[in-house]
């Protein structure tokens, strides 16, 4: 079941602050976000865990709600090399992933001097 | 230099002419997979290994075959292509299994188009 990723688009000026969400109808065992700017292929940015701690990836945060399976990036003080699009990945389970990430349709994010 | 490479990373054929898409990693990983890009869509798996011999299907497997006889290789193989399977198409690895992996490492991608 695709991840839903709210919202589809974001334009930010240089230096605000945005988040991203991802929500599941099913439980959840992780949450990996990635970045993709454009042309070029997904890179890792971080995974959450279920029972896990909040990630952080330079000024860019993630947290997973377990309860509402549902995860927030969070975008702190967006600098121009944060434009592309982001996606969330999801691994369903409760107390063990099933090993299947299914990607949400991605949030287009872009920062502009 | 930790990579993973696809090949070919351009592609125009013709319905039913039997394709591979090669993809290979040198970082030793476990877990292996294929995701094809499509516009509005995200990424959806196609196919995934977690070990040599070991495959699954993902999301969208019709039309697909994989195989993982050696742990560096994974290919996509698409016996008779047809319009639809045009798309952008990622191989990706990790290092462990039995989970969806810690980092995906991407590769550049191929893109197919198929008349």
């Amino acid at each position: 079941q695709q991840p839903v990723q709210s919202p589809q688009a974001v334009i930010l000026r240089e230096g605000e602050d945005a988040v991203i969400n991802c929500s599941s109808s099913k439980a959840l065992y992780s949450v990996h976000w990635y970045r993709q700017k454009h042309g070029e292929a997904p890179v890792f940015l971080m995974i959450l865990l279920k029972g896990g701690e909040q990630m952080r990836h330079e000024k860019i945060s993630a947290s997973f709600n377990e309860k509402k399976q549902q995860s927030s990036l969070y975008l702190t003080a967006s600098q121009l090399s944060y434009s592309g699009t982001y996606f969330c990945g999801t691994e369903m389970g409760s107390n063990f992933g099933n090993e299947k990430l299914t990607f949400g349709t991605g949030t287009r994010l872009t920062i502009i001097p | 230099e930790a990579q993973v490479t696809q090949n070919p990373r351009y592609l125009i054929t013709v319905t039913g002419k039997k394709l591979t898409v090669t993809c290979s990693q040198n970082m030793n990983h476990e877990y292996m997979s294929w995701y094809r890009q499509d516009p509005g869509l995200g990424l959806r798996q196609i196919y995934y290994s977690m070990n040599v011999e070991v495959t699954d299907k993902g999301d969208v497997p019709e039309g697909y075959k994989v195989s993982r006889k050696e742990k560096r290789n994974f290919p996509l193989i698409l016996e008779s292509p047809s319009p639809n399977q045009t798309s952008l198409y990622f191989c990706a690895s990790s290092l462990l299994s039995g989970r969806a992996g810690d980092t995906q490492y991407f590769g550049p991608g191929t893109r197919l188009t198929v008349l």
